[in-house]
């Protein structure tokens, strides 16, 4: 079983277009996250949620949106897309951060390339 | 606020070798977690550690806590074509982790 799974993994749209990544996990965790991967490979938080509320937003675009149906499935809408947006994006999870940074779980990515 | 930095940012070995990279935090952390991504792959959890001056082994991995606990690294004995990969390391700020720029590690065969 997919500890962390996301969908999809490659995803190639034109500027302008709206999209969706999923991300679900079945690890029974109380955090998720979103980071953006650009292509020098480094690594920055967009967003965290613990059980469902939001509890982390970085210095993202409003274009960027991400909702938490439940506390395992966290999903990143972005509108308006622009070629600076093509990155890989991870969702990740831990246990429930209350003052201390459990080891995170990542999901295979999601490989966005913006034309 | 918090920065880590890891050097180096890439480095090529033949097989056999021993690599170390180095991870540097501008404020004291409370624990530093490193990861390993492979090519094309996702970040891996490897390991975690707290104490001052701590020092854990996994096979041929050794990681280091400096004892001011402002610094890392991560040592592998004798690489093998299998430890190629991007390593980071990680610590905690304000309620998120804070990652290195990472180091791309290569094993000539």
């Amino acid at each position: 079983d997919t500890a962390v799974s996301q969908t999809p993994k490659y995803l190639v749209t034109q500027m302008g277009n709206d999209k969706s990544i999923k991300c679900e996990q079945n690890l029974g965790h109380d955090t998720m996250y979103w980071y953006k991967q650009d292509s020098k490979k480094f690594l920055k938080i967009m967003f965290s949620y613990n059980n469902k509320e939001l509890i982390i937003n970085e210095t993202v675009p409003n274009r960027f949106s991400p909702k938490s149906p439940d506390k395992a499935h966290l999903n990143l809408h972005i509108n308006s897309l622009e070629l600076g947006d093509s990155a890989v994006y991870f969702c990740a999870s831990s246990q429930a951060a209350s003052g201390r940074i459990y080891e995170q779980y990542f999901g295979p990515g999601t490989r966005l390339t913006v034309t | 606020g918090q920065q880590v930095m890891q050097i180096p940012q890439y480095q090529h070995v033949q097989e056999g070798e021993d690599f170390t990279t180095y991870c540097n935090s501008s404020t004291t952390l409370s624990n530093i977690q490193w990861y390993k991504q492979r090519p094309g792959g996702h970040p891996v959890f490897l390991i975690q550690l707290v104490k001052s001056g701590e020092v854990k082994k996994q096979k041929r991995l050794t990681f280091q806590f400096g004892e001011a606990k402002k610094n890392s690294s991560l040592h592998i004995t004798a690489t093998q074509t299998t430890d190629v990969g991007t390593y980071f390391c990680a610590g905690p700020q304000g309620g998120k982790l804070i990652f290195g720029q990472g180091t791309e590690l290569s094993v000539k065969p």
